[in-house]
């Protein structure tokens, strides 16, 4: 089954320091991923998603995202946090079944210090 | 951005009591979703609807149900609410032509069952 892995259940950065968020999938063919982030008492916000093509890819309030089919990975970067990152970011994958419904993973939750 | 509404966003009731979580969209899509998301966990997806009078089950099992009477409206009913029913409920929703795998949230709703 498809599934994603988000090693790192909290992670704490300086306002200003890079990020990295990871993420690992399980999956047979070429996936399709996403990067969503959801601030408190809120829903998921779409940051970015990969189909095909570049590897690189751009998404919202300056993220961005690279796949690796070698290492199985998707993370998530972003070169200089500000405060208003502090949230909880969550990958997913298309799954096969179920009308395409994502396969989500644990979520990792970033707080960002002064 | 999405268009995708939900209502309540907060509710507290008492056991035994019938809920109704309304979930709108203007965005004419097809597909519609409904995850269920508990404190520091991944979203699993309880229901979902290819269109109008489609309903279907999702990978988690759930007492709840669905209906598909208009192509914007999904609201997920819960017959006898009871404290295991406690958590956060989102909506989606996908376009089932061109991009039908990217997913809009709307913004929760937060159920407390005492």
């Amino acid at each position: 089954a498809q599934s994603v892995t988000q090693p790192d259940i909290h992670i704490t950065v300086s306002e200003g320091a890079s990020l990295e968020l990871r993420c690992n999938y399980s999956y047979g063919a070429t996936p399709y991923l996403f990067w969503y982030v959801q601030s408190p008492g809120q829903g998921l916000q779409l940051l970015l998603k990969y189909f095909s093509g570049d590897t690189l890819v751009q998404g919202i309030k300056g993220f961005e995202a690279e796949f690796k089919r070698s290492q199985s990975s998707f993370n998530l970067r972003k070169p200089s946090v500000h405060w208003s990152d502090a949230a909880e970011y969550f990958c997913a994958v298309v799954g096969k079944g179920s009308g395409y419904a994502l396969n989500f993973g644990k979520g990792t939750s970033l707080l960002v210090t002064p | 951005e999405a268009d995708i509404y939900q209502t309540p966003r907060y509710l507290v009731i008492g056991t035994g009591k019938k809920i109704t979580l309304e979930c709108s969209q203007t965005m004419g899509h097809d597909k519609m979703y409904w995850y269920q998301q508990d404190p520091g966990m991944e979203l699993h997806l309880i229901h979902y609807s290819y269109g109008v009078n489609s309903t279907e089950k999702g990978d988690l099992s759930s007492e709840s149900t669905v209906s598909r009477i208009r192509t914007e409206h999904f609201p997920l009913t819960l017959e006898s609410a009871r404290p295991s029913h406690t958590s956060q409920y989102l909506c989606a929703s996908s376009e089932s032509s061109g991009d039908r795998k990217t997913q809009y949230f709307g913004p929760g709703t937060r159920l407390l069952v005492l």
